[in-house]
């Protein structure tokens, strides 16, 4: 089974605070993604990757930068935290399509909640 | 950009009902994807479909391409159900773009003993 794991399921953070989100994936994905979900708004990418070093910004990228140093591990980094990046923080993986173009499922972490105050 | 409604925004039904979900979506796609949020959080995909039908256990997810509409029904519903589905659709783009989903906004889905 595909494991998606994140470093928090709750964190709490001051603003102006730097933020590091953290996961990590087991099945040797290529693609990882990061989201927001916040009510009525539905699941939104900030960023994802398709390599290690390879990053493209997604939907709503302003606030955030991320890192992919190794294959299994893709870093979430709020620079200084403000109170409208409160919000639920969901990580996945799928196998790389860039080729083919075929579809592959996104395997979902458990979500972080972060609370900037 | 895919604009993905899903519809109702809310569902709450008595144990044993069949339930459906819809999903419509404005541009072409390459595949749809049903996935289930219990509270708590975690998301767990349900299907993946491009064409016809797909059934697992009392779960099935239909999708019509030329009417650009998905449907996702639950047959015997039971409080274990209940939970947020979402929607979601990948583009018909080949490359980078074509790992990008568009989510739908979700249907919380309540089921009562």
């Amino acid at each position: 089974d595909v494991k998606v794991t994140q470093s928090s399921r709750y964190l709490v953070k001051r603003t102006g605070e730097k933020v590091f989100l953290e996961c990590v994936q087991d099945m040797d994905h290529e693609n990882m993604f990061w989201y927001r979900q916040d009510p009525g708004l539905g699941l939104r990418l900030i960023y994802f990757s398709y390599d290690v070093k390879m990053k493209e910004k997604g939907d709503i990228p302003e606030g955030y930068s991320v890192s992919r140093e190794k294959k299994e591990r893709f870093s979430l980094i709020l620079e200084s935290a403000s109170t409208n990046q409160t919000s639920m923080y969901l990580c996945a993986s799928s196998l790389f399509a860039i080729i083919s173009g075929r579809p592959y499922e996104q395997y979902f972490g458990p979500g972080t909640r972060l609370t900037v105050t | 950009k895919n604009e993905v409604e899903q519809s109702p925004q809310n569902l709450t039904a008595q144990e044993g009902e069949f339930i459906t979900i819809n999903c419509s979506y404005s541009v072409g796609i390459s595949a749809l994807h049903w996935l289930q949020q219990h509270p708590g959080g975690g998301i767990v995909s349900l299907f993946m479909l491009s064409s016809g039908k797909k059934k697992h256990g009392r779960l099935i997810a239909t999708i019509n391409i030329q009417e650009k509409h998905s449907s996702l029904h639950i047959t015997a519903s039971h409080p274990r159900d209940s939970a947020v589905y979402i929607c979601a659709v990948r583009s018909g783009v080949k490359g980078a773009g074509s790992y990008q989903l568009t989510f739908g906004k979700g249907t919380k889905l309540s089921v009562i003993p």
